[in-house]
């Protein structure tokens, strides 16, 4: 149990459908990240927020937006996705920006598969 | 562009043996380097670092080695055991302040009771 805690854990969508992924995270930290990890290839993050505010977003296509109400929450709003698409979006949280590289936490991710 | 990447896809190690899993990296301003652990159906978790400043850095049962001058860095783990079978990871990062983290693909670990 890392403190950070993703739902749901398993995720079949259609390409048409609209869904939300959420993270939360009990560490009181102050910074929160998305990441994708797909087969065979290096985990690529998606996007940064610190204290609430969105600080980085990797050029990540607009069908995925994500949200964040307080410190605490993260989400990840799905619509119209690609088969491509398909992965395991993790999560993570650090006690703040500057420390992103040393002290991340990781939650057990969501596994998405589109059909 | 700058990556990091590992030699071996797959690891078979029989139980009780030494497992060392190997790692390069390219960026030569990296100074902080992490090895991180995923077991099946779940997330990364963090094992062991290490600095610039260093050679080696020892954790229980695991060692982790950098060589600067080849960009190469490896993880040792002793005595392996079936709960390590997992994947292993290499990221490499500049330290101070908000820096991005280079992930490395992973290393499947195979732990042959």
């Amino acid at each position: 149990e890392t403190g950070v805690t993703q739902t749901p854990r398993h995720l079949v969508m259609g390409m048409t459908n609209k869904k939300s992924l959420k993270c939360e995270q009990h560490l009181g930290h102050n910074a929160m990240y998305w990441y994708k990890q797909s087969a065979k290839k290096p985990l690529e993050l998606m996007f940064v927020y610190s204290l609430e505010e969105r600080v980085e977003n990797n050029s990540v296509p607009s069908r995925f937006s994500p949200e964040c109400p307080n410190s605490s929450h993260l989400f990840l709003h799905l619509h119209t996705l690609q088969p491509e698409d398909s992965a395991l979006y993790l999560c993570a949280s650090s006690p703040s920006l500057a420390s992103s590289n040393t002290e991340a936490f990781f939650g057990q991710g969501t596994r998405l598969t589109v059909v | 562009g700058e990556s990091v990447g590992l030699h071996l896809p797959t690891l078979s190690v029989q139980e009780g043996d030494n497992s060392i899993i190997n790692c390069a990296y390219s960026n030569s301003a990296s100074d902080y380097f992490i090895w991180y652990k995923q077991e099946s159906g779940k997330g990364p978790q963090f094992i062991i670092d290490i600095r610039s400043n260093m050679d080696k850095r020892q954790g229980q049962r695991v060692t982790v080695l950098l060589n600067k001058t080849v960009k190469h860095l490896s993880l040792q783990i002793a005595a392996t055991q079936p709960g390590d079978s997992a994947v292993y990871f290499c990221a490499e990062t500049i330290s101070g302040g908000y820096q991005k983290v280079t992930f490395g693909i992973g290393t499947k670990l195979q732990v042959i009771p």
